[in-house]
């Protein structure tokens, strides 16, 4: 079984700041991770992928997750947020191969504050 | 990276009327896709896997008399909301791999459908 959880469903930083949106996984086979980012009414982008190749992992508009097994993290990270990555992120958990549904946490609403 | 898209983008209907919404792949042909519901500040949950050529596998209590889907080629799928409630409102989004290509192990997104029954 797969699933995933988000901590904190929302999260307000200020324009420049560290962003950190959180993600811990739990599955029963070698996991593939990813992070979504949804703006208001429109459908989902990926932002990055985790696919048992590095452990760090750089995505789009500057963001970067980090795998650790260890911890079974697979955390968000931006070093200077930005206004426009105001919106929904989503982590996500697959199986092996894209034909595996998505198992989505339950979202972090980023907020960024000028 | 592959363009997967629906129709409509948005729809208003009344109480007891169906609504079909299309998700295509517009550049990869896809024998799998998955229909998601998304409810008002809630995460995605998936509803059902829809197969070309072949039925559709229903998610735990959803009801597949109520969602009808439709996988007749490579590159549509269709999902038919039948008598819709008011409570059917929700956002509905569909997504397909391109197993094909180096992306395999990525999901590709519609942009949604916004379904308000009246």
């Amino acid at each position: 079984a797969q699933s995933v959880t988000q901590l904190g469903s929302h999260v307000s930083v200020s324009e420049g700041a560290l962003v950190l949106l959180r993600c811990n996984y739990s599955s029963s086979v070698p996991p593939y991770l990813f992070w979504y980012v949804q703006y208001p009414n429109q459908g989902l982008q990926l932002l990055l992928k985790y696919t048992s190749a590095a452990t760090l992992v750089k995505g789009i508009n500057g963001f970067e997750a980090e795998f650790k097994k260890s911890e079974t993290s697979f955390h968000l990270t931006k070093p200077s947020a930005h206004m426009s990555d105001a919106a929904e992120y989503f982590c996500a958990v697959s199986g092996k191969t894209g034909a595996n549904n998505l198992f989505f946490g339950t979202g972090t609403r980023l907020t960024v504050i000028p | 990276g592959a363009v997967v898209s629906q129709h409509p983008s948005r729809v208003i209907c009344k109480s007891g009327t169906s609504v079909k919404i299309e998700c295509r792949s517009l550049d990869f042909q896809a024998t799998t896709m998955f229909w998601y519901r998304q409810f008002p500040k809630q995460s995605l949950m998936l509803m059902a896997t829809s197969n070309e050529g072949s039925k559709a596998t229903y998610e735990q209590g959803v009801e597949k008399d109520k969602f009808l889907i439709n996988h007749a080629s490579l590159t549509l799928s269709t999902l038919t909301v039948t008598s819709a409630h008011p409570e059917d409102s929700s956002f509905y989004i569909c997504s397909a791999p391109d197993v094909t290509s180096r992306s395999y192990n990525e999901q590709f997104f519609g942009p949604g459908t916004r379904l308000t029954v009246l």
